[in-house]
């Protein structure tokens, strides 16, 4: 049975960077069969997907328009895990934060949820 | 504002049966066969209900159903039952630049 674990703060300053950590038990980050993919849930933004990285023979990386300049998604193959960093935060980061594995066009195990907030 | 349109509310009887549209555009729902939905109670991650359009991960009940009409997907509940009763929100694929898009989200009420 698959699972993710994330950890990280869940309070963060303005223009500091935001940092999570999603645990992988029951598969590889490394496995060519799956992706690894952030996701963020708020009121006024809803469900929107944020970023992901996965391994054909290679690591390839994704990132949406709307945080492009700002995220970086790393697989650490030694820890069997995966991270997002979100740089320069306002108020409008704060959100649920999720990770998930991507399987046959859909996400089909997700993290527990980070509730992060940016606040000084 | 979210890219694919939902409803914001449903609601039907146990028993009954109760369909949540999900309407985009060619670029996502009408351009590719990868639209998923997902269920998420009260305080939970969400959880995948229907991938590609209409296929069932196992485990997940019959009662739910998918379908899809040009720009428009759909998610069928049939038999409705009291734990059914949660935020709906369908996804679809949208391209290789921004690849994922979300509907805002259907609150399912089982009356």
């Amino acid at each position: 049975q698959v699972q993710l674990q994330q950890s990280g703060p869940g309070l963060v300053k303005p223009w500091q960077t935001l940092s999570l950590t999603c645990a992988i038990s029951g598969d590889s980050v490394s496995t060519k069969s799956a992706t690894w993919e952030w996701f963020r849930q708020s009121p006024s933004r809803g469900l929107e997907w944020l970023g992901r990285t996965y391994y054909k023979s290679k690591w390839f990386y994704d990132y949406a328009v709307s945080v492009k300049s700002r995220i970086t998604v790393n697989p650490d193959t030694s820890k069997n895990q995966f991270s997002l960093q979100l740089n320069s935060v306002t108020p409008e980061d704060t959100a649920l934060y999720y990770c998930a594995r991507g399987n046959n066009w859909a996400f089909d195990v997700w993290g527990q949820g980070t509730m992060v907030a940016v606040s000084s | 504002q979210s890219a694919l349109t939902q409803p914001p509310s449903a609601s039907g009887s146990p028993g009954q049966s109760v369909t949540i549209s999900c309407t985009g555009t060619t670029s996502d729902v009408g351009g590719y066969n990868h639209v998923s939905w997902y269920q998420q109670h009260p305080g939970k991650a969400p959880k995948l209900l229907i991938y590609e359009v209409t296929k069932r991960p196992s485990g997940v009940p019959n009662r739910f159903s998918g379908s899809k009409s040009g720009n428009t997907a759909s998610l069928t509940v049939s038999g409705l039952q009291t734990e059914d009763e949660a935020d709906y929100y369908c996804g679809s694929f949208a391209g290789s630049v921004n690849l994922w898009v979300f509907g805002g989200g259907t609150k399912l009420a089982v009356l």
